[in-house]
């Protein structure tokens, strides 16, 4: 079956910058892109980013523009999500989830890790 | 980008029918997207492109798409489906961003 599993919670402090990985199993790893979405405590989701694992193209969500990269390492179907210059507005769960594309207007999410809860102290 | 609008909060009886809407600019030449959210747990995808639903979630739940407002039917509502839900779109003629509305918490009453 389908699994993402995220690494671990983190604490880090204003200014620093946080790495947070998603392992995939359970499929054929290259077939699907991955987003990152994530969620301050009490609101909603926010989608932060794409990234093709099949030709590494990537879509960033405006607000993250310049402060977020995804990388992926194929030979350990992994995504990595990292955001730079944190401050306390970052604290959330931050998940990745699986993309579905059914053309031509439709991208949804069929599978999610299970949250990595980031925490920014100053 | 793209904005979808969802009402904050949706009450219904047990047994009876829950209606959540997701208003947006032409909504209806999008698919829609639907999660569920219960509390500490990551979102559950429970109607996809409008109106199918994932297998093993129940008949209860289904979607419709039209217009400027997408919506979500939880039939014959149940105690177990109290949660957050929330409606997602990709807006493929813009930034290509992946959006979500603010989510609508359903109590069970």
């Amino acid at each position: 079956q389908v699994q993402l599993v995220q690494s671990g919670p983190e604490v880090k402090k204003s200014g620093a910058s946080l790495k947070v990985s998603c392992k995939a199993s359970g499929y054929t790893f290259t077939n699907h892109g991955i987003s990152w979405v994530r969620q301050a405590p009490g609101k909603g989701l926010e989608w932060m980013g794409w990234i093709s694992l099949y030709n590494n193209n990537l879509n960033y969500g405006q607000k993250f523009q310049g402060r977020v990269t995804l990388t992926t390492d194929t030979s350990t179907s992994t995504v990595y999500m990292e955001l730079r210059n944190l401050n306390s507005d970052d604290t959330a769960v931050y998940y990745c989830a699986r993309e579905i594309v059914v053309v031509p207007s439709t991208v949804y999410f069929d599978s999610w890790g299970q949250g990595t809860l980031v925490t920014v102290s100053s | 980008s793209f904005v979808l609008t969802q009402p904050p909060s949706v009450s219904v009886a047990p047994g009876q029918t829950a209606t959540i809407t997701c208003g947006g600019k032409n909504i209806g030449s999008k698919g829609v997207n639907w999660y569920r959210q219960r509390p500490g747990q990551a979102p559950l995808l429970v109607v996809y492109h409008n109106a199918d639903r994932p297998s093993g979630i129940p008949e209860r739940f289904s979607g419709s798409n039209s217009g400027n407002t997408a919506t979500l039917t939880i039939s014959r509502v149940e105690a177990g489906d109290e949660a957050d839900y929330f409606c997602q779109v990709w807006d493929s003629s813009s930034d290509h961003s992946r959006v979500f509305g603010g989510g609508t918490k359903l109590t069970v009453l």
